[in-house]
């Protein structure tokens, strides 16, 4: 089945530094979404890239799609304490579209 | 509008009893999910359903029921509880399945 793997597990930074997480899939993928979830708390939907070489930004977030839609990249610029959590990737693959398959995620924490 | 709303979000069974994850939503989407979310897994799929008298399975459905008899609620059933399904339970809903999801808070669900 389907697979989306996602590097690094953990990362941990000193406040302003840059983070970047990175998802690949064993398929190719119809969109991807990306996800994040507090300690504690659920995951809480960011964005979803549709297109091959989609890049779109949210501030310090920037989301990019890979050009063969089997990868993607989330990078943070100059962390901030505010975004210590659990980054997911998810994706959907063109046989199903309800069934979208979680990465492990990456645990992000931030030394003030 | 409460969003998803998840209940219980605690409870403690012994092995072999049975039990009912309520989930209920109330902005009509159409599409709704039960994901379980253990340390190192990340999300996994349970089972889905695409609209009222529609359900399917997702990646890990043994031992779980669902039914979907209203747009507004999918309960998730556990036949005889078993260690194994000691978990987080998350619902998630999205007004079709290939758009992002709005998660419920979760239901942290202890078998002893």
């Amino acid at each position: 089945g389907q697979q989306v793997m996602q590097i690094p597990q953990y990362q941990h930074v000193q406040e302003g530094e840059d983070f970047t997480t990175y998802c690949n899939s064993s398929t190719t993928l119809s969109n991807i979404q990306w996800y994040k979830q507090r300690p504690g708390g659920h995951p809480v939907f960011l964005i979803q890239l549709v297109k091959s070489g989609e890049v779109k930004k949210q501030k310090r977030l920037t989301f990019q799609f890979g050009e063969a839609k089997k990868n993607s990249s989330l990078h943070i610029t100059a962390t901030q304490t505010t975004d210590v959590g659990t980054y997911f990737c998810a994706g959907n693959s063109g046989g199903s579209n309800y069934k979208l398959t979680f990465g492990k995620g990456t645990l992000l924490t931030v030394n003030p | 509008n409460a969003g998803v709303t998840q209940t219980p979000k605690f409870q403690v069974l012994k092995t072999g009893q049975s039990m009912t994850l309520q989930c209920a939503q109330d902005m009509n989407h159409e599409y709704m999910s039960w994901y379980r979310q253990d340390p190192g897994m990340g999300l996994r799929l349970i089972h889905y359903s695409v609209g009222a008298g529609i359900t399917d399975q997702g990646e890990v459905p043994n031992g779980y029921n669902v039914s979907r008899s209203t747009t507004e609620d999918f309960p998730l059933r556990l036949l005889s509880a078993a260690p194994s399904q000691t978990s987080v339970y998350f619902c998630a809903t999205s007004p079709w399945g290939s758009s992002g999801y709005t998660f419920g808070s979760g239901t942290r669900l202890t078998v002893v």
